[in-house]
C-alpha cells in the first residue's frame, strides 16, 4: 500500500521566520512530487512539484527531496500571514495521486 | 495554466432531489477526471475516478448507484448525487489530469469545488 504520512499540525510560525513541512513516503520507486496549498473552503491548488533529488526554488518556496531517505519537504521563507494554509503532498500512484492528510500551518503576525 | 472549472459553485436542494455537478477542463484534453469530497475540518477523500468512454472507477464504500459519473468527452465529467440527503452534504471537488503527451502529465489540476447542502 502506498502512502504519505504528514503531521497534521497545526504548524505555528511567526510572520517572517521559515515554515518548513514535511511529507514522507512508502514508495521507494516514485519519482515526482506535489505540494498543494487549500485555503479554507477552498479547492488544492498546484505550487510545486520535483523530480529531481536536492531543492527547487520558487520564489519564496523550496522543495527539498530526499530519495534515499523517502522524505520530501516544503520550505516557505519570510513568511506571510497569507501563507496559512492547509498543505498537502502528493505522489503519482498507479492511476491516481496518493495524498498525505495534510498540514495546517498558521503564520501569526 | 490549466484550469479547471466547476458548475454550480453552491447548491441547496431538498432530500431526494438529484444534483448535478459538472466538472470540465477549460484548456487541455484530461484523459482523467477524479471526483473528491471533503467534509469540514478533513482530508481530501477520493470518491471515484473516470475516464473519457469508459466508466468511472469507484473507490471502496462510495456507492455507484448514487453518486453517478459521466465522462462524455476530454474535456467533460459530470457527478451526479441522487435521491441526496443531508449527510451528502459536503464540498464536491473535481479534479483534471491532462492527455499524456501534453506538458505537467501527472499533475492534478483542481476545479474550484461545489458547496452541496441537502435540507
Amino acid at each position: 500500500q502506498k502512502e504519505v504520512e504528514q503531521n497534521s499540525g497545526p504548524l505555528s510560525v511567526p510572520e517572517g521566520a521559515i515554515a518548513s513541512l514535511n511529507c514522507t513516503y512508502s514508495d521507494r520507486g516514485s519519482q515526482s512530487f506535489f505540494w498543494y496549498r487549500q485555503y479554507s473552503g477552498k479547492s488544492p491548488e498546484l505550487i510545486m512539484f520535483i523530480y529531481s533529488n536536492g531543492d527547487k526554488e520558487d520564489g519564496r518556496f523550496t522543495a527539498q527531496l530526499n530519495k534515499a531517505s523517502q522524505y520530501v519537504s516544503l520550505l516557505i521563507r519570510d513568511s506571510q500571514p497569507s501563507d496559512s494554509a492547509t498543505y498537502l503532498c502528493a505522489f503519482p500512484g498507479d492511476y491516481q495521486l496518493i495524498w498525505g492528510a495534510g498540514t495546517k500551518l498558521i503564520i501569526k503576525p | 495554466g490549466a484550469v479547471v472549472s466547476q458548475h454550480p459553485s453552491r447548491v441547496i436542494c431538498k432530500s431526494g432531489t438529484s444534483v448535478k455537478i459538472e466538472c470540465r477542463s477549460l484548456d487541455f484534453q484530461a484523459t482523467t477526471m477524479f471526483w473528491y469530497r471533503q467534509f469540514p475540518k478533513q482530508s481530501l477523500m477520493l470518491m471515484a475516478t473516470s475516464n473519457e468512454g469508459s466508466k468511472a472507477t469507484y473507490e471502496q464504500g462510495v456507492e455507484k448507484d448514487k453518486f453517478l459519473i459521466n465522462h462524455a468527452s476530454l474535456t467533460l465529467s459530470t457527478l451526479t448525487v441522487t435521491s441526496a440527503h443531508p449527510e451528502d452534504s459536503s464540498f464536491y471537488i473535481c479534479s483534471a489530469t491532462p492527455r499524456r503527451g501534453q506538458s505537467f502529465q501527472e499533475t492534478q489540476y483542481f476545479g474550484p469545488g461545489t458547496r452541496l447542502l441537502v435540507l
